[in-house]
C-alpha cells in the first residue's frame, strides 16, 4: 500500500512550457485534491475532485486544470507555465466517516521551479 | 467561512507538554475541528480531529470548549522530532471543499 504518490518530485519549466503532475492513490478513496504551497505560507487548494470524471476548482485555480478520468489518479496541467506558479505542488485524497468527518492523506510533493 | 488563528511559532524543550491554541470564532454548527503535521519537505499529516469535548488519541489531545469558539491541541512530553508546523483547520465537506483553509500554521521548535 503506497498511500498517494506524486510524479515527477522535481522538475523545471522555463515560462511558457507545459506540463503535466500526477497524483495517484491506491486507498480507493472518492476525494482528491490539489494544493500549492509557497515559502513560509499555508496550503492552498487549487481544484478538487469528488469522484471519477468530476473536478471543481478551489481557491486559486487560474492557470490550472485538471482532470480525473480514473478513480485512482488526479492530473493537473499547467498549459503555460509562468514563474509565479513556482511552488511546491501537494496532492491528496481522502474519504468521508460517518456523518462528515474526513481525513486528507498527503503525497509527499512535487516541487516545481518556473524560469 | 470560519477562518482559523494560531500562534506564529513556539518553542519547547524535549520532555516538555506543549499546548497550541486555534481560534474559530465563526466556526459552523456542522463543521469538525482537524490539526495536520507538517514537517520540511513532506506532505501534511493527520493528527487528531474533533467536534466537542476531548479527543485523545495514540499522538495528541485535542480539548474543544463548549462554545467551540477555539481548540487546544496538547501534544504530551515533546521530543526534538516533533518539531513541525501544526495546522489547525476547519471545515465542513457538506458545505464545500474550498472551506476546507489551511492557514499559515504554527511552527513548533523543540529544543534538547
Amino acid at each position: 500500500n503506497a498511500g498517494v504518490t506524486q510524479t515527477p518530485k522535481f522538475r523545471v519549466l522555463k515560462t511558457g512550457q507545459s506540463m503535466t503532475l500526477l497524483c495517484a492513490q491506491d486507498m480507493n478513496h472518492e476525494y482528491m485534491y490539489w494544493y500549492r504551497q509557497d515559502p513560509g505560507m499555508g496550503l492552498r487548494l487549487i481544484h478538487y475532485s469528488v469522484g471519477e470524471g468530476t473536478t471543481a476548482k478551489g481557491e486559486v485555480p487560474d492557470g490550472y486544470n485538471v482532470s480525473r478520468l480514473k478513480k485512482q489518479n488526479f492530473l493537473l496541467g499547467l498549459e503555460s507555465a509562468a514563474p509565479s506558479q513556482t511552488s511546491v505542488y501537494f496532492c491528496a485524497s481522502s474519504y468521508i466517516i460517518g456523518t462528515g468527518k474526513e481525513t486528507q492523506y498527503f503525497g509527499p510533493g512535487t516541487r516545481l521551479l518556473v524560469l | 467561512l470560519a477562518k482559523t488563528t494560531q500562534p506564529i511559532s513556539m518553542d519547547s524543550y524535549e520532555g516538555q507538554e506543549v499546548n497550541i491554541t486555534c481560534s474559530h470564532n465563526n466556526i459552523a454548527t456542522n463543521d469538525y475541528i482537524t490539526w495536520y503535521q507538517q514537517f520540511p519537505s513532506q506532505g501534511p499529516r493527520f493528527i487528531i480531529q474533533g467536534y466537542k469535548t476531548k479527543v485523545t488519541n495514540e499522538v495528541a489531545s485535542l480539548f474543544i470548549p463548549a462554545d467551540r469558539k477555539s481548540s487546544t491541541l496538547s501534544l504530551p512530553r515533546v521530543s526534538l522530532s516533533d518539531t513541525a508546523v501544526y495546522y489547525c483547520l476547519v471545515g465542513d465537506r457538506n458545505t464545500g471543499f474550498q472551506k476546507l483553509v489551511f492557514g499559515t500554521g504554527t511552527r513548533l521548535l523543540v529544543s534538547p
